[in-house]
Formats: structure tokens, sequence, C-alpha cells
């Protein structure tokens, strides 16, 4: 397993269609989280997993966003109607549950809505 | 609720130069501080961590000492090579997520 794992790397799409993202985390790890990162910003949290469970969701998220983790493995990240604001880099990251946090990152997705 | 208030950049140095990156924290409780890097076209690495007051972090030459009293988590690197050029991210973590600065970017000539 060499580590977190995003697909796609890039993606153009249309206003107003839908897309998502998938995530595979590392294969020990029962946490995963997503973030949004924003030029010049720190990634914000979106969301976070512990196995199947989604445990939070940030208020950044709106009502477009949905994500799923399907028998605590991959995860997947779907915005429904995109607009141009949901441009931006979505990280994907996992850690295990013990010990400090210590969360290891994908290289996420750039989306571009056009 | 947690932030991290970071060092704004870019920062330019000359090879062998010393680097300082400031980053202070609100927090409640006893958070986790770390320092994550990203290369050109790569992601979020972890550069190194501390979990309580007092901790030194370090990894690659860089450090960091975990300060309580001050709340902050400085980075610092006595010479810097070409290669650190990258931006960096001072975080924390009080539970299980992580709060990030807006990033640094250092830029090392040669």
């Amino acid at each position: 397993d060499t580590g977190v794992s995003q697909d796609p790397r890039h993606k153009i799409t249309k206003r107003g269609q839908n897309v998502t993202f998938r995530c595979d985390p590392i294969s020990e790890h029962n946490r995963l989280y997503w973030y949004r990162q924003t030029l010049g910003q720190g990634p914000e949290f979106l969301t976070y997993f512990q196995n199947e469970a989604q445990l939070e969701k940030s208020r950044l998220l709106s009502d477009r966003f949905s994500a799923e983790r399907p028998k605590g493995s991959f995860s997947t990240l779907e915005i429904q109607r995109t607009e141009q604001g949901d441009s931006a880099m979505y990280l994907c990251a996992s850690s295990s549950r013990t010990g400090v946090t210590e969360a290891f990152f994908g290289q996420g997705t750039r989306l571009t809505v056009v | 609720g947690n932030s991290v208030t970071q060092m704004e950049g870019p920062v330019t140095l000359s090879e062998e130069a010393f680097l300082t990156i400031n980053c202070t924290y609100t927090a409640t409780g006893y958070p986790s501080l770390f320092w994550y890097v990203q290369y050109p076209g790569e992601g979020l690495q972890l550069l190194l961590k501390a979990t309580k007051a007092d901790d030194k972090g370090s990894n690659k030459g860089f450090e960091a000492t975990y300060r309580k009293e001050t709340t902050s988590f400085h980075l610092e690197k006595g010479s810097v090579q070409v290669s650190d050029s990258a931006v960096y991210f001072c975080a924390l973590t009080g539970d299980y997520k992580l709060s990030f600065g807006a990033g640094t970017t250092v830029t090392v000539r040669a």
C-alpha cells in the first residue's frame, strides 16, 4: 500500500453538472477525511468517517455535497449541480484510530467548474 | 473553536539562510500541533509534530517547539536548501480533524 490515492487528479466540468470523486485510503486506516483547499488558503475540513459511519459534516458542506464510505473502505464525494464556487482542490486523508491523529493525505482532485 | 494563524508569505531566501515561519494557535484543551509541507506538484506531507507542551518536533533539519505559554509552534531551519522550496502549513487537532493555517510559500534561491 503506497498511500492515499485519489481519482481523478483533475476534473473540468460545466456548471450544473454532477461530479464524483473517489478516495482510497491506506488500507489499515479506519478514519477518512475530506478537505477542500482553495488558492492561497489552507485545507478546510468538510467531513469525517470512522469506518462506514459519517460522524461529522462541516457547515461548509451544502446539501449539494454528499459523501459515502460503503463498507468502511474507499469513499466517494459527489457534488450535484456544480457551481463556479465549487472550483477547488478536494483532498482526502486517512488516519488510524490509535495514537496521535496523524493524517496522511492524497494528492487531491482539482475541480474546475466552467 | 480551534484556529491557526500563520505568518504571511511569500518568503524568499538564499541558500544556507536561516528560516523562521511563525505560527500561533487558539484552541480549547490540549491540541496536538503539526507542520505539513506541500512541494510543487505534490500532496500534503507531514513534516513534524508535537503532542504536548515543551515537546520539540524535528525532521529534515526543521524544528518546532510546542509553547503553551505563548500558544505558538514556530518552524525553524538553520540552513535552507533549494529543495526546501514549498508551501508550509501549520495545523492543530484537538480531536480528530485538522485545522490549518493559510500556508506560507517559501522560495529558496541558489
